[in-house]
């Protein structure tokens, strides 16, 4: 099973400013990698997908890039929107597995 | 419009079974992966089982031997048997579009206690 590592667990951003998120996979997944925001209460949404491919409706001050076993999502100026918990998600191979989430929240 | 509505949840106890639904809109369900995502109450999101476009099933290892997961393609309709039933199963399952999770519907909770 691909093992996959978030970090940090929990990132403290004021509005306006930066954010990055890392994930980590334990054997390489090449580029099938996605990740979701997930907000109190609903379901998580897709907002990347083979690594960087930006979902329809994402905003474009969400970035993701990375291959391999490294990863990285980007928020390049956080709108109050934005506080939410996102998850990376391996499927290049099964089990398909997530990360264990990373929380953006309010400095 | 691609919509998937999840029904079926509820509380059970330990050692039962229940069938969950998802019914899919705007799309075959023949046509893509589909998959089965839950997660549990304040926990992070685990991938439960696949049926690929072509029937084949696949499922964690947490659940197999235990879910079974098929379809009915003239309803367009997934369902998901779950028998038995462990505390751990506790958790809102979605059903989920694709591979990489595209469509998700809004999760029926499953609450397995005596």
């Amino acid at each position: 099973e691909i093992v996959m590592t978030q970090s940090p667990a929990t990132l403290s951003v004021s509005p306006g400013e930066r954010a990055t998120l890392s994930c980590r996979a334990s054997q390489s997944v090449s580029g099938n990698l996605a990740w979701y925001q997930q907000k109190r209460g609903q379901a998580p949404r897709l907002l990347f997908y083979g690594a960087s491919t930006r979902a329809t409706g994402v905003p474009a001050r969400f970035s993701a890039s990375g291959s391999g076993t490294e990863f990285t999502l980007t928020i390049s100026s956080l709108q109050s929107e934005d506080f939410a918990v996102y998850y990376c998600h391996q499927y290049d191979n099964w089990p398909l597995t997530f990360g264990g989430g990373t929380k953006v929240e309010f400095k | 419009e691609v919509q998937l509505v999840e029904t079926g949840g509820g509380l059970v106890q330990p050692g039962g079974s229940l069938r969950l639904s998802c019914v899919a809109s705007g799309f075959t369900v023949t046509s893509n992966y589909m998959s089965w995502v839950r997660q549990a109450p304040g926990k992070g999101l685990e991938w439960v089982s696949v049926i690929y476009s072509g029937g084949f099933t696949n499922y964690a290892d947490s659940v197999k031997g235990r879910f079974t997961f098929s379809r009915d393609t003239s309803k367009n309709t997934l369902y998901l048997q779950m028998n038995s039933l462990r505390a751990e199963d506790t958790a809102v399952y979605y059903c989920a579009r694709a591979l990489y999770f595209d469509y998700w519907g809004q999760g029926t909770l499953v609450t397995v206690s005596s």
